[in-house]
């Protein structure tokens, strides 16, 4: 990817389990998004983290950010089946206009 | 929230045409928007940021005059493939920022999906 990458690239895991999911970033960062992407469809902005953050909630979403290991966390408790989809973390760069995507991890959650 | 759409969602066309994309900023103005392209399965590469009333910034690798950017007005971004080739065939994606709440979100469009046969 552009800016970084995500782990796992691939999750599988059964409805009700957590699913957590990892981001790894290059440069110094005003912000983080996490975005959800289902199967050939566009783009849903889950939340933001500022860089003076360290973490933030969101319904079952929580994210973490440790801009000193350059790294951001998505944590979705008690998963569904309709989770299921591809996530993708960016970053918008300090002093920059651009938002750089992650490789994204796909997310399989069974029913 | 704010809405990006894009014209068309999906496109057929043969190889040596050009297709024009559109994308519209429809409840807000947007200054700058921002092209992207996904291949399958892979994520989105930033190709350029459009800017109202001047020439679109491309990023290192992307060919300026195979894609071809223009920002007419404050609410409409064009991005046209010329002479399309079937590596051309992808996901193109546009969002642009939003200036409330300082303009951190980007907004995405639904994407293109284009092939060329």
């Amino acid at each position: 990817s552009q800016q970084g990458e995500e782990d796992p690239q691939a999750l599988s895991i059964q409805e009700g389990e957590n699913a957590t999911m990892n981001c790894s970033y290059k440069t110094s960062i005003n912000n983080l998004q996490w975005y959800r992407q289902n199967s050939g469809r566009g783009l849903v902005h889950l939340i933001l983290i500022r860089s003076n953050e360290r973490e933030k909630h969101s319904g079952r979403l929580r994210v973490t950010l440790d801009t000193s290991k350059k790294s951001s966390s998505l944590l979705i408790t008690a998963s569904r089946a309709a989770d299921t989809a591809s996530y993708f973390c960016a970053t918008a760069s300090q002093g920059g206009f651009k938002t750089i995507f992650g490789a994204g991890t796909r997310l399989f959650v069974k029913a | 929230g704010a809405v990006v759409s894009q014209h068309p969602s999906r496109v057929i066309c043969k190889s040596g045409t050009s297709v024009k994309i559109e994308c519209r900023s429809l409840d807000f103005q947007a200054t700058t928007m921002f092209w992207y392209r996904q291949f399958p399965k892979q994520s989105l590469m930033l190709m350029a940021t459009s800017n109202e009333g001047s020439k679109a910034t491309y990023e290192q690798g992307v060919e300026k005059d195979k894609f071809l950017i223009n920002h007419a007005s404050l609410t409409l971004s064009t991005l046209t493939v010329t002479s399309a080739h079937p590596e051309d065939s992808s996901f193109y994606i546009c969002s642009a920022r939003s200036p409330s709440g300082g303009g951190e979100t980007q907004y995405f469009g639904p994407g293109t999906r284009l092939l060329v046969l």
